[in-house]
This record gives C-alpha cells, sequence and structure tokens, in this order.
C-alpha cells in the first residue's frame, strides 16, 4: 500500500460544477498537508497548505483535513474550463520537510 | 513565491550519454531540491542540492548517477549520467526559503533518451 493514495481520474464535469479532490494516507505522522496544480507541461504550483486538521478557504477553492481518517479534500466551486489541469496532493510529517505526493488526479472541466 | 528557470526545457539523448540540467531562481533560497516526474507516476525526489556541500540523496539515487552541484544560493545542476531510456522523465527543481514547508518549482525539462 502506497503512503499516498490518489485517484488518477479523469474527472470531467461541467462547468459550475462543484469538484471534490481527494487523498488517503496511511502515515499517520503526516503534519502539513498541500495541494498543488499542474497544466500541461509545465512544473506544480503550490495553491493551497493546511497544517493539521480543518478546513482552508481561498476564493473558489477550499481545503480540508481530517487526521482521524486520515483523508484529505480538495474542493472547487464553481469550477472553470481554465481550472483544468492534475491535481496533486503532498504530504508532510512532522520533523521533515520532504514531501510525499500522490499520483495526481486529471480534471477536465469542459464547457 | 520564486521564479524559477530550467534549461534545457527540453532534450532528446542517445544511450549512453550525459545531459546537464540547470535551475537558476530570482532570489537567494536556503533549500533545493531534485524531482523525477514520470508518466502516470507520483513526483518523486531525488536529492536536495546543499549549498557548498555534497548533495542529500533519496533511497534508490547515487551520486555517480545523479552528480548535483550547487555553487551559491540561486542556482544547481543537475547531470543524469550515462542515460537509458528508463531515465526519460520529466526532472523538475524546486525551492523553499528558510523552514517553510512550502516548495515552488520551475518549469520542468522533458528527457527523452533514444
Amino acid at each position: 500500500q502506497k503512503e499516498v493514495e490518489q485517484d488518477p481520474g479523469p474527472l470531467s464535469v461541467p462547468e459550475g460544477a462543484i469538484v471534490s479532490l481527494n487523498c488517503t494516507y496511511s502515515n499517520s505522522a503526516f503534519q502539513y498537508f498541500m495541494w498543488y496544480r499542474q497544466y500541461s507541461r509545465k512544473g506544480p504550483e503550490l495553491l493551497m497548505y493546511t497544517y493539521s486538521s480543518g478546513n482552508k478557504e481561498d476564493g473558489r477553492f477550499t481545503a480540508q483535513v481530517d487526521k482521524s481518517s486520515k483523508y484529505i479534500s480538495l474542493f472547487i466551486r464553481d469550477s472553470q474550463p481554465s481550472d483544468s489541469a492534475t491535481y496533486l496532493c503532498a504530504m508532510i510529517p512532522g520533523g521533515s520537510y520532504i514531501p510525499t505526493f500522490g499520483r495526481g488526479t486529471s480534471l477536465i472541466v469542459h464547457p | 513565491s520564486a521564479v524559477i528557470s530550467q534549461k534545457p526545457s527540453r532534450d532528446i539523448c542517445q544511450r549512453g550519454t550525459s545531459l546537464t540540467i540547470q535551475c537558476q531562481v530570482d532570489s537567494q533560497v536556503t533549500m533545493m531540491f531534485w524531482y523525477r516526474q514520470q508518466p502516470g507516476q507520483s513526483l518523486t525526489l531525488i536529492a536536495t542540492a546543499n549549498q557548498g556541500s555534497e548533495a542529500t540523496y533519496e533511497s534508490g539515487f547515487v551520486i555517480d548517477k545523479f552528480p548535483i552541484s550547487r555553487p551559491n544560493l540561486t542556482f544547481s545542476t543537475l547531470t543524469v549520467s550515462n542515460m537509458s531510456p528508463e531515465d526519460s522523465s520529466i526532472y523538475l527543481c524546486s525551492v523553499a526559503r528558510g523552514s517553510s514547508y512550502e516548495q515552488y518549482f520551475g518549469p520542468g525539462t522533458r528527457l527523452t533518451v533514444t
């Protein structure tokens, strides 16, 4: 079992839909949780960063961490075609600075 | 954040040759990292490039295959040595400041080995 599991998709939704992207993990030492967005032929771009459990909102994006279930989510409201990209979750254990990445979920938002 | 450039952006190389990838940052950073991203796979850390000392390699990666230099706080190189088709991948440089857990990535170098 991999430390971080992420469904590669693709996930196809109509414009305006609410998108839910998820990762599960097995290492209870993970303390820091991140979401990156990667457009085709570009490097990953940091979207959201949270520490421990709870929610964090930034515009149309909400990151949610449930440490008891070892489950994190990224919600995108009012999705746009420009949101079409691969979304990678990443997690770092306490005392480290090295993230473990998920495989990424490909999101397609069609007009 | 930081503005990061990589050269070359892509290359096609012959088996057995070596390629050096450059990473330049627009400002001084504490940490620089090199990753590999293979199709359908998660990002895999190759090594942490330490300024003024030898790089710290992750399990499965060795200095003879992936020598790294970091002569100053804004520049690093990764060499992929004695290449085989299995080395075909995207190689990414990333940086972090101080004790920040946030990493910022360059655009990547797409390498194809024939």
